[in-house]
């Protein structure tokens, strides 16, 4: 398995600003990536994390509204850019492990408040 | 892209009842979770079973790849059993992304 540390474990922000959410990884992976969690809705992928280039987004979500970076094989950053209140939803990091079991393991989310 | 139904979208259980919840996807994956989102919105894994059949104490899960769905057992429900469980499926060649079913929200009353 993994151990993922996901940071701030909830926030409120004023609209109008952003917000950078952490992720680290126990362990070297190859894929990481970014879900969100709307209220009362399930979770839907905005991107893939690719180490040393540009992430690869979801149909739905752009680069200037959430950038990412992964500089390396066990971190990532998720950025909520220009914040609306729309924007209120839970984020989760998840990775997948290298090798025959392809499971997936996620961070423990941060609650995110916009007001 | 892939559709991922699970039913039923709610249920009410009481403490020490059985319960089974059902997940239908609609292509052939590689890689099939179930999940249990508690009520501080950690997402806590319960299985992975792309095909077959697991257990783990009161849970246990079967996937039957051939006819494609799923479906997790609980048995004797515990009140810690209360939140939500998602279904959630890969494609194959599709890097590791997962598509999620909408979820099955449980409450198990005392």
């Amino acid at each position: 398995s993994a151990v993922i540390s996901q940071k701030p474990s909830r926030d409120i922000c004023q609209r109008g600003t952003s917000l950078t959410i952490q992720c680290q990884v126990d362990s070297q992976v190859t894929m990481m990536f970014w879900y969100r969690q709307q209220p009362g809705q399930s979770l839907t992928l905005i991107a893939t994390a690719n180490q040393g280039s540009e992430a690869t987004y979801e149909s739905g979500f752009v680069i200037d509204k959430f950038p990412i970076s992964r500089p390396n094989l066990t971190f990532s950053t998720l950025t909520v850019s220009n914040m609306s209140p729309e924007d209120s939803s839970i984020y989760l990091c998840s990775v997948v492990l290298t090798g025959a079991n392809t499971e997936a393991f996620f961070g423990q989310g941060t609650r995110l408040t916009v007001v | 892209g892939i559709q991922v139904e699970q039913s039923p979208p709610d249920l009410i259980l009481q403490e020490g009842a059985n319960s089974t919840l059902r997940c239908n996807f609609s292509d052939s994956v590689n890689n099939l979770q179930w999940f249990h989102q508690n009520p501080w919105g950690q997402l806590i894994n319960l299985f992975y079973i792309p095909s077959g059949t697991k257990q783990n104490g009161r849970l246990s899960a079967t996937t039957v790849a051939t006819e494609r769905y799923s479906l997790l057992y609980i048995s004797s429900s515990q009140t810690t059993d209360s939140g939500v469980y998602f279904c959630a499926v890969r494609r194959r060649r599709s890097w590791g992304k997962l598509q999620f079913g909408a979820g099955t929200q449980v409450v198990v009353t005392p």
